[in-house]
C-alpha cells in the first residue's frame, strides 16, 4: 500500500519567517494530495490540495509545490504568524476509498 | 448545518469493557472513515464505508468493527477494550471518497485502563 512520510516531525521559526514542510510518497498513481492543519484539541481541517496535473498551487501565504518524478510534495508558509502553530498533515490517495497520512508535523511559530 | 458529529466526546473504559462510537454526518456524503490518532503516529485508518450497508478495512482494524445502517450514520464498536486502544478516535466524511475534502468530527478522546 502507499507510504507517506513527513519531515520534520517538529519545526519552530519565528514570526515572519517561511517555513517549509517535505512529504514523500511510495505509490506513482497517487494523484491527490491534501494538507490538513489540526490546531490544538480541534480537529483536522482541509488548508490546500493539488492534484498530479498540477505543479504547484497558492492561496495566499501558502503554497504546495508537487514533484511526480521524484515523489515528493511540499507544503510552504510564508510571513508566519503565531496563528499558524499547529500539526500539518500530508497525505496521499490514488483512488476514492483511502486517504494515507503522514505522521505529522508540530510548527510552532514564537512571536 | 452541523457537518460531523461524534458522541461522545470523552470515555473512560475498563479492560474488557464494550462500546461504540457514533458518527453522524448530515451533509448526504457517501464515504465515511474512522481513523485513530497517536502521538506521532498520524491518522491512521481504521474502517471506512463506501455508502449505506458497506464497510471495508483499513490500516488498523483489528479490535474494531463499524456499521453503516444508515447513510448519516457511521457506528465504531470495540468489543472487548484494551489499553493499547486508548487513543483519540476521529470520524471524517467526504462527498467524493479520497479524492475530495475530508470533514473531520471533533474527536473522541478514549482511556482503556
Amino acid at each position: 500500500g502507499e507510504n507517506v512520510e513527513q519531515h520534520p516531525s517538529t519545526l519552530s521559526v519565528q514570526e515572519g519567517d517561511s517555513a517549509v514542510i517535505k512529504c514523500t510518497y511510495s505509490d506513482s498513481a497517487s494523484n491527490y494530495f491534501p494538507w490538513y492543519k489540526q490546531e490544538l484539541g480541534k480537529r483536522p481541517q482541509l488548508i490546500i490540495d493539488i492534484r498530479s496535473n498540477v505543479g504547484e498551487k497558492k492561496d495566499q501565504r501558502i503554497a504546495v509545490t508537487l514533484n511526480k518524478t521524484a515523489k515528493h510534495f511540499s507544503l510552504h508558509i510564508t510571513e508566519t504568524q503565531p496563528e499558524d502553530s499547529a500539526v500539518y498533515f500530508c497525505a496521499a490517495s490514488k483512488g476514492y476509498s483511502t486517504l494515507t497520512f503522514g505522521k505529522g508535523t508540530m510548527l510552532l511559530v514564537s512571536p | 448545518n452541523a457537518g460531523v458529529t461524534q458522541t461522545p466526546k470523552f470515555r473512560v473504559l475498563k479492560t474488557g469493557q464494550s462500546m461504540t462510537l457514533l458518527c453522524a454526518q448530515d451533509m448526504n456524503h457517501e464515504y465515511m472513515y474512522w481513523y485513530r490518532q497517536d502521538p506521532g503516529m498520524g491518522l491512521r485508518l481504521i474502517h471506512y464505508s463506501v455508502g449505506e450497508g458497506t464497510t471495508a478495512k483499513g490500516e488498523v482494524p483489528d479490535g474494531y468493527n463499524v456499521s453503516r445502517l444508515k447513510k448519516q450514520n457511521f457506528l465504531l464498536g470495540l468489543e472487548s477494550a484494551a489499553p493499547s486502544q486508548t487513543s483519540v478516535y476521529f470520524c471524517a466524511s467526504s462527498s467524493q471518497g479520497a479524492q475530495t475534502e475530508a470533514f473531520f468530527g471533533q474527536g473522541t478522546r478514549l482511556t482503556v485502563v
